[in-house]
């Protein structure tokens, strides 16, 4: 799986949005851009995953680059329970195996 | 629907014994992972099960081990526990292949 780039902390004051950025130069055409957050001693819990189009949900939305080497991650409205670390992974669909960088600290400010 | 539920949630053992975790999947669901978690190393992947037999191991040694059952639930077991294996241990389960979902963990602690 290809690695990733995330910067270890981030702030973001409440009611902004939060754009996490991924860098994934090395990314596979059958692999896909997947995030998680864990917010203290819970599991983790999966946000969005994309391909190469821009994705949204209820939660996030994903802007992936066309040339697909990086990512971004828009919390649109940003709340306190959003603090939490944000994995972003590669990965090719069918394997199960994730595998987690140090991800990046987000800090929602009152 | 029920999400992932692992048991017991909390665990202290000492050195030298051995533990059995357990992890029951979101009904349907057919693959389970297992991944440990440590200030140290982050998140690392264990192993995972699809109906019943190993598909897929990380860099552990043997004396971690686990098994999958018929109705899906898995269980993963340490042997000879080491200070180092103190842990939260996680288990996530899936159904096709993209999303996984994790429970809330157990943490181990070896004494």
């Amino acid at each position: 799986d290809a690695k990733t780039t995330q910067p270890p902390s981030m702030d973001c004051a409440e009611g902004r949005a939060a754009n996490l950025p991924c860098n994934h130069s090395t990314i596979s055409g059958n692999e896909y851009v997947y995030w998680y957050r864990q917010i203290h001693s819970q599991g983790p819990q999966y946000i969005i995953h994309g391909l190469k189009n821009n994705e949204t949900n209820e939660m996030a939305s994903l802007i992936i680059t066309e040339d697909r080497k990086s990512s971004t991650l828009i919390l649109p409205h940003a709340t306190l329970r959003d603090t939490a670390v944000y994995y972003c992974i590669v990965r090719v669909y069918g394997n199960e195996k994730l595998t987690f960088g140090t991800g990046t600290r987000l800090t929602i400010i009152p | 629907k029920a999400g992932v539920t692992q048991t017991p949630r909390y665990l202290i053992k000492t050195r030298g014994q051995q533990v059995t975790l357990s992890c029951s999947p979101i009904s349907g669901h057919r693959s389970v992972s297992w991944y440990q978690q440590t200030p140290g190393q982050g998140l690392q992947f264990l192993f995972e099960y699809f109906s019943e037999t190993q598909r897929n191991k990380g860099n552990f040694p043997g004396r971690f081990s686990g098994r999958q059952f018929s109705n899906s639930r898995s269980e993963m077991n340490v042997s000879t526990l080491e200070l180092g294996d103190s842990a939260l241990y996680l288990c996530a389960s899936s159904l096709d292949g993209y999303e996984q979902y994790f429970g809330p963990g157990t943490r181990l602690t070896v004494t």
